[in-house]
């Protein structure tokens, strides 16, 4: 079993449609969490964290449920510029402070 | 400020032969790491270091070896390349829980 499963999509939507994305971890002792953005044959580039209160940046949300495990992120009104591939991230908190990626899911935006 | 760089950007060796990759970082960050990503597999660890002087397995090191003798610098090594290592290699430094990536490095074994 992967420890952080991910969707891989890819997720077709139209211009300025909503869509969000869920991942689940399976190490209930993780402590941090966070969402990255890659783009195309780019480096992964850090998009946000994700609080237990959640958090807003713009037109992401970002949500974590301990109880079950598993972190969401929200895109409102999606653009062609949010077209990428979105990797859920999570931090076991261990000496080696290396994180644990999922495999990402694909998201198109279509005009 | 460059932030984190890796060479070279691409190359092609054939099974059996050996190099060394190179990642620099000009922000003075104590963690750094490499990565490898392949197609639905998400980026594993390889080897990481938590300061100059010192390296740790991640969890894919077989094949791999590195050394960090300078801050800056994190080299990752493959002494005999096999098919099954072409793959994109990330190297990443950390300051606190943000890893900064470098561009990638993408390595076919032929």
């Amino acid at each position: 079993r992967k420890e952080v499963e991910q969707d891989p999509g890819p997720f077709n939507v139209p211009e300025g449609a909503t869509v969000a994305f869920n991942c689940t971890y399976s190490n209930s002792a993780s402590q941090s969490f966070f969402w990255y953005r890659q783009d195309c044959r780019k480096e992964p580039k850090l998009l946000m964290s994700v609080y237990s209160s959640g958090n807003e940046d713009g037109r992401f949300t970002a949500q974590l449920n301990r109880a079950s495990q598993y972190i969401s992120l929200l895109i409102r009104d999606s653009k062609l510029s949010d077209s990428a591939t979105y990797l859920c991230v999570v931090n076991e908190d261990t000496g080696r402070r290396a994180l644990t990626f999922g495999s990402g899911t694909r998201l198109q935006v279509q005009p | 400020n460059a932030g984190v760089t890796q060479t070279p950007k691409f190359r092609v060796l054939k099974t059996g032969q050996s190099m060394t990759l190179l990642c620099a970082q000009d922000m003075n960050h104590e963690y750094m790491y490499w990565y490898r990503q392949d197609p639905g597999m998400g980026l594993r660890l390889i080897h990481y270091s938590v300061g100059e002087g010192t390296t740790a397995k991640g969890e894919v090191p077989d094949g791999y070896n590195v050394s960090r003798l300078k801050k800056q610098n994190f080299l990752l090594g493959l002494e005999s390349a096999a098919p099954s290592q072409t793959s994109v290699y990330f190297c990443a430094s950390r300051f606190s829980y943000e890893q900064y990536f470098g561009p990638g490095t993408r390595l076919t074994v032929t």
